[in-house]
């Protein structure tokens, strides 16, 4: 069985700081996809980063960066200098690879949000 | 491209009547859809699995007979909530993956927020 742990609920920023939302997953597969995605108030999931089990490599796009660590089972995500618009729900997910039955769905963790104080 | 629509994007409906909410892939064949469920301050709960052609699979807990999945084609897919009552409320998210998809990548709806009265 599949899951996805973000153990921060409600995190609080002033403009411009860095934060790093936290995300710890769980799977006996050994091909996996890891997810990240944005819901604004709006509610419409805004899809960030996929990160296929075998690719450890770290990636940066702007100012979101991603950290993959296969060690600790993490796949923690940093805004740096954040924005008022970075201000959402940010959902971690995760999907198996393989060709099962349950291939293809998605577990989520039960998000954070944060909030961007100007 | 991979563009999901959602139709319609809210209702309010009373008890006991029943709604249906289409899912639609615009720009590709789709021959898996997920149906999600996301009650206020929740995280997204997967309901069921539509592939085209085939009966849904739901998840446990799932009442199939009160929500009724028909994926009629590579490009729709439909969620019907039968007899509506008030703790149907919530926001329902369709998501497609894309025919021939190499990765485990999902393309979301906007979401459709019900309120039953």
């Amino acid at each position: 069985a599949q899951k996805v742990t973000q153990a921060q609920t409600e995190i609080s920023v002033v403009e411009k700081e860095d934060v790093t939302l936290d995300c710890v997953y769980e799977t006996r597969d050994t091909t996996y996809y890891l997810f990240w995605y944005k819901q604004p108030p709006s509610g419409e999931l805004v899809f960030l980063i996929r990160r296929n089990s075998f690719d450890e490599q770290n990636e940066i796009s702007g100012r979101y960066s991603w950290n993959f660590q296969k060690s600790t089972s993490s796949f923690n995500f940093t805004i740096t200098a954040s924005q008022v618009v970075d201000s959402a729900v940010y959902f971690c997910a995760l999907s198996e690879g393989g060709s099962g039955a349950g291939s293809y769905q998605l577990t989520f963790g039960k998000g954070t949000k944060l909030s961007v104080i100007p | 491209g991979a563009v999901v629509s959602q139709h319609p994007s809210w209702v309010i409906c009373k008890s006991g009547t029943s709604v249906k909410i289409e899912c639609r892939s615009l720009d590709f064949q789709a021959t898996t859809m997920f149906w999600y469920r996301q009650f206020p301050k929740q995280s997204l709960m997967l309901m069921a699995t539509s592939n085209e052609g085939s009966k849904a699979t739901y998840e446990q807990g799932v009442e199939k007979d009160k929500f009724l999945i028909n994926h009629a084609s590579l490009t729709l897919s439909t969620l019907t909530v039968t007899s509506a009552h008030p703790e149907d409320s919530s926001f329902y998210i369709c998501s497609a993956r894309k025919f021939g998809a190499f990765y485990n990548e999902q393309f979301f709806g906007p979401g459709t927020r019900l309120t039953v009265l």
